[in-house]
């Protein structure tokens, strides 16, 4: 069975930094574009980052620009989002998610991040 | 590209028939998804290309339309289909952030 599973959210204040982690299983990770999406409390989904299968391209939402980075280790199946700069606006339910012909085919339960001070 | 779902919160009794509304800004072919999402869990990828189930996915959900209007109908409801629902269209590649998906629609039972 596929599984994608998030962790390293936890409470951090403003400014502050964060890893998060994906592990991944059941599937060819290496073969698939990963995704970070977040839910913000009350708010839609927002899609926040990609990392292309072939491991040359990566997007960020403006939201994120410069202050998130993507990265992925395909020899260990797992996909990163370093957060830096953090801000209030950046709390919120954190999925990664794999990508099939631009649909989000896969996704994990997530891991909550909450800026607060 | 915004995505603009309709309405904000539906109310179906169980066994009756549901049509979820999205309607995008311009046009995205049929380049558009239904995820649905229930607290606690990982969201579900239903339908893709508007019209085309994903695997598992029971027949009693379908996906129509193209251009700007969607419908996803979901027949002879089950108490497990109660959920928070959103479509996401990826005509815009990659990716722009928010507006990638609508706002949902939650599906309560009445």
């Amino acid at each position: 069975d596929v599984q994608l599973v998030e962790s390293g959210g936890v409470v951090v204040q403003p400014g502050g930094s964060l890893r998060l982690s994906c592990a991944a299983s059941g599937f060819n990770f290496g073969y698939y574009t990963m995704h970070w999406v977040r839910q913000r409390p009350g708010k839609s989904l927002e899609w926040v980052s990609l990392f292309s299968w072939d491991g040359i391209t990566t997007f960020y939402a403006d939201s994120v620009k410069g202050r998130f980075t993507i990265s992925r280790d395909n020899g260990k199946n797992s996909l990163f989002l370093q957060m830096n700069s953090l801000r209030p606006e950046d709390t919120g339910l954190y999925y990664c998610a794999s990508e099939r012909e631009q649909f989000f085919k896969y996704w994990g339960q997530g891991t909550l991040v909450t800026v607060s001070s | 590209i915004v995505m603009t779902q309709s309405p904000a919160t539906l109310s179906v009794s169980p066994g009756e028939r549901a049509t979820l509304s999205c309607r995008a800004s311009q046009s995205v072919a049929t380049r558009l998804a239904w995820y649905q999402l229930k607290p606690g869990q990982a969201p579900r990828l239903l339908i893709y290309d508007a019209s085309t189930r994903a695997t598992g996915v029971p027949a009693r959900f379908s996906g129509s339309g193209s251009g700007t209007e969607f419908a996803l109908t979901i027949n002879s409801l089950q108490s497990e289909d109660f959920a928070v629902y959103y479509c996401q269209q990826c005509s815009e590649w990659p990716p722009r952030g928010e507006g990638t998906f609508g706002q949902g629609t939650k599906l309560e039972i009445k």
